[in-house]
């Protein structure tokens, strides 16, 4: 069976500083890895996917992705914080083959960047 | 949230009740997934449909039935075998079964369902 972690559900940052969004991953197989965003009462949006090729990925709003299959991660990052993407980060996985396009996701990372 | 709707926006439900939760694309996508959202527990998978007139179970789909007799609608009906319905529930669409690197699932802004 597949599984996400997110082992921080909450992450501080100061507006400016790096951001950094871990996310780790359980696949029987190579995975396709996406990031969602959600603002608070609103469904979510996509951000980024994993698929194939270049290990970083580079997504909206100035959000990147690191996969690292040795580590099984997908982290999230941004190189300066603003205000505005404080909401909430889910990690999702998907095996590429059979499994009906189903998405498991992980439990949620609340970003709260602060001046 | 652009190409799917979903209402209302907000829901309550009496003991005893079955409520049914609308879901409706405009996207020509094949597929439709029904998540629901608590705090702290991430996004579960409901039900899920890959071509009209057929569906499948996710991973908590007692208490809940679906129907897809149309491709652009998925409507989730909360029964009341459902003891604990207070949720936030989110539907989902993607183009198509194929697992392919377009399959990218597009949210709607979700349901929230209080029970009364």
């Amino acid at each position: 069976a597949q599984s996400v972690a997110q082992p921080e559900d909450q992450v501080n940052v100061a507006e400016g500083n790096p951001l950094t969004v871990k996310c780790t991953y359980s696949v029987s197989g190579n995975p396709y890895l996406f990031w969602y965003v959600q603002y608070p009462n609103r469904g979510l949006q996509f951000l980024l996917k994993y698929i194939t090729g270049d290990n970083l990925v580079k997504g909206s709003y100035g959000f990147e992705a690191e996969f690292n299959k040795s580590q099984t991660s997908f982290h999230l990052k941004k190189p300066s914080a603003l205000v505005s993407d404080s909401a909430l980060y889910f990690c999702a996985v998907r095996v590429p083959t059979g499994g009906g396009n189903k998405l498991t996701f992980g439990t949620g990372t609340q970003l709260k960047v602060e001046l | 949230d652009g190409g799917i709707t979903q209402s209302p926006k907000y829901l309550f439900r009496k003991e005893g009740q079955n409520v049914t939760l609308s879901c409706e694309q405009n996207l020509n996508h094949d597929a439709m997934y029904w998540y629901r959202q608590d705090p702290g527990q991430g996004l579960r998978l409901i039900y899920y449909s890959q071509i009209v007139n057929d569906f499948q179970k996710g991973d908590i789909a007692e208490g809940y039935s679906v129907s897809r007799e149309k491709k652009e609608s998925f409507p989730l009906t909360v029964t009341s075998a459902q003891k604990n319905p207070t949720a936030f529930y989110l539907c989902a669409s993607s183009v198509g079964t194929k697992a392919g690197a377009k399959n990218i699932q597009y949210f709607g802004a979700g349901t929230r369902l209080s029970v009364l």
